[in-house]
């Protein structure tokens, strides 16, 4: 199996406070999950990846946590502002995979 | 450095025409990816080439859909006779590798097909 499954679809969240987006893989061998932002009318772009040897990595306001025991990884983005305001999308690859399997995006609207 | 190069940017068809897309990949990247993006969901693989060889192609709907990567650098993806459910956006994307290493997108196709 090779879906990845990405909760919520729509995520409404006050400027200031912290936004959580939750993915589920089925292929145990995954070993990258890259995160990717996409603005209306642009292209997704990665905002921060995680590799199968890590738990938590953190930049830029940007937190990713990896379970590999429940082969879950999620997204937490602290202090919200309104840029962004956007539609999130998760990843996952395998060795031997068929390149990037994308979730099915969450969209994230920040409110002032 | 350039990024990724699609075009054209927007494409509006009746049923039965055909369209081509066209990519310019990040220089010097060997891998090139073909994602279709429906509205308001996650991107699609279609196939994706290493150099000039189709790596992956089986989500490709080979009755319509060809793509091809003749000299391993640009690529074209063709519908022949477009339906109503190929309306997308059709990504290009780009890495050097394997795609466990950052794989970049171009802004895409938008394409309705009406």
């Amino acid at each position: 199996g090779e879906q990845v499954e990405q909760l919520p679809s729509i995520l409404r969240v006050q400027e200031g406070s912290s936004a959580s987006i939750n993915c589920t893989y089925e292929n145990s061998a995954s070993n990258y999950f890259p995160w990717y932002k996409q603005e209306p009318g642009e292209n997704p772009k990665l905002i921060i990846d995680i590799r199968s040897n890590m738990e938590r990595k953190q930049t830029q306001g940007l937190i990713v946590l990896l379970d590999k025991k429940a082969k879950r990884f999620s997204l937490h983005i602290t202090d919200t502002q309104p840029g962004d305001s956007a539609m999130y999308f998760c990843a996952a690859f395998y060795q031997g995979g068929r390149a990037l399997i994308f979730g099915t995006g969450t969209t994230v609207s920040v409110s002032p | 450095e350039a990024g990724v190069t699609q075009s054209p940017r927007y494409a509006v068809l009746q049923e039965g025409q055909a369209v081509s897309f066209w990519c310019d990949p990040i220089s010097g990247h060997d891998t090139l990816y073909w994602y279709q993006q429906p509205r308001d969901q996650g991107p699609q693989l279609l196939v994706y080439f290493r150099d000039e060889a189709v790596i992956d192609n089986s989500q490709l709907p080979s009755d319509r859909f060809s793509a091809v990567r003749p000299k391993g650098t640009n690529s074209t993806l063709k519908i022949q006779s477009a339906k109503q459910g190929d309306t997308a956006t059709y990504l290009c994307a780009s890495s050097w590798g394997r795609a466990d290493t950052e794989v970049f997108f171009g802004k895409g196709t938008r394409l309705t097909v009406v």
